[in-house]
């Protein structure tokens, strides 16, 4: 079946540029997550939607980030006025009971 | 102190080598335990999964949870060169909450 997936899978951005990365869920998970990993890191959690509940955001690193999740279904990250230490892969998740299904990422370049 | 520590690596090892892997954490509200496995480029891949304490076994691969030591471990029997990835352990204190991840420990299986 379908599993989690992500666009663009690859990303150039010039500094400054706003980006928006999408993610599509496994049809009827409630759960999603999104996920950034570093060259070398572990993986970061930025934020998680679960169900109709206000989203845990307790991870994104500053106000320039925000991600939005539309009729429980899609989400979109966006990153406004990239850094080049926004470079990454951006993971996004999803789950409905205890298994937590990743996409392949998008990689994003910033120069 | 991070919340979860994975042993850094990398790790190389001769095909038919026995594997430890080992993670620690601090959090003891942790229920939830996970191991990943990340090819090169790609998303990464439920391996195993365990709630609380105890074993669990996949074919060659074995998951053990010490919650008194709160310390996790995944073992590879009979290691091949497919097995050639980056493992991540990860935990969760609900069901379906966010999940903490280590660093990951890249492994090379030698032919």
């Amino acid at each position: 079946g379908a599993g989690v997936s992500q666009s663009p899978s690859n990303k150039v951005t010039e500094k400054g540029k706003d980006v928006e990365l999408r993610c599509d869920p496994i049809s009827g998970h409630t759960a999603l997550y999104w996920y950034r990993q570093s060259l070398g890191q572990g993986l970061e959690f930025l934020i998680y939607f679960q169900g109709n509940s206000a989203p845990d955001k307790s991870g994104l690193p500053s106000d320039r980030f925000s991600a939005e999740r539309t009729g429980g279904s899609v989400s979109t990250l966006t990153i406004q006025r990239t850094q080049q230490e926004d470079s990454a892969v951006y993971l996004c998740a999803s789950s409905l009971y205890n298994t937590i299904y990743f996409g392949e990422g998008s990689w994003l370049t910033v120069v | 102190q991070k919340e979860v520590e994975q042993d850094p690596g990398p790790l190389s090892v001769p095909e038919g080598a026995i594997v430890s892997l080992n993670c620690t954490y601090s959090n003891s509200a942790f229920q939830y335990f996970m191991w990943y496995r990340q090819y090169s480029r790609k998303g990464p891949e439920l391996l195993m999964y365990t709630y609380s304490s105890g074993n669990k076994e996949d074919g060659r691969f074995t998951a053990q949870v010490d919650k008194s030591s709160k310390y996790i471990s995944l073992f590879i029997r009979d290691s091949q060169p497919s097995d050639s990835a980056t493992y991540l352990c990860a935990m969760s204190t609900g069901a379906n909450s966010k999940l903490t991840f280590g660093k990951g420990i890249t492994l090379s299986v030698r032919p």
